[in-house]
């Protein structure tokens, strides 16, 4: 079974430019989270997807920060214009969104974002 | 109320030693409190986890001591090896959160050959 893809792996961009990640999870999952990891720092959650409706988006920066998930499959998140702070590795991990499961989240390898 | 807190943000040990890491919680709503692992360029990858209604829980050399009037849980690694080197987490959900995954701040161990 494939994991959860992510792409770019890695990116270096100019404050005030605009970056996208993209995330194509488990297949089958229907729930789809956004998680930001800023070096020495556990995962913080930006926001969730259940099939293509957005579940938690309250900490997600929406003034500089967008994601969507149209056929409620593959993702992308958009940082537009990015900042210094921004630098961190972005996860995308998916599950499975069955009311009785375990709680397991499959992690991508993340994307590392450098601001520059 | 949302906090889990982790530590030591650090630990050494040595091969065949035992590795312990605590975990604190404030928000008695929390019924899940997985640990992850995870590997430097490598997502977090789900190690072990406990429900409130039992205190131990062991999976080979793994095992989480959950005391639940402390709301404190600890992940303990026997016979800790080189390759157990990693950074891990604990974590905390609620149901009706969709499962939404409250991490701490993580550990670094080491493991000294």
């Amino acid at each position: 079974e494939a994991g959860v893809a992510q792409s770019p792996r890695y990116k270096i961009i100019e404050k005030r430019q605009s970056v996208a990640f993209w995330c194509n999870p488990i297949s089958g999952h229907a729930t789809l989270y956004w998680y930001q990891q800023i070096l020495g720092q556990g995962p913080k959650l930006l926001i969730q997807f259940q099939n293509n409706g957005v579940v938690d988006d309250s900490q997600l920066p929406k003034d500089r920060f967008s994601a969507e998930r149209l056929k409620g499959v593959d993702s992308t998140l958009k940082i537009q214009p990015a900042k210094l702070e921004d630098s961190a590795v972005y996860l995308c991990a998916s599950s499975s969104g069955q009311v009785m499961n375990t709680g397991e989240l499959f992690f991508g390898e993340g994307s590392r974002l450098t601001v520059l | 109320q949302q906090q889990v807190k982790q530590s030591p943000q650090s630990l050494i040990v040595q091969k065949g030693g035992i590795s312990i890491i605590n975990c604190a919680y404030e928000n008695t709503a929390f019924d899940y409190f997985p640990w992850y692992q995870q590997f430097p360029g490598k997502g977090p990858a789900l190690l072990i986890a406990i429900r409130p209604d039992v205190s131990e829980k062991k999976e080979g050399r793994f095992t989480i001591s959950f005391n639940k009037s402390a709301k404190q849980f600890s992940l303990h690694i026997m016979d800790s090896q080189p390759g157990d080197s990693a950074t891990y987490f604990c974590a905390a959900s609620m149901y009706g959160s969709a499962r939404q995954l409250t991490f701490g701040s993580g550990t670094q161990l080491t493991v000294l050959p």
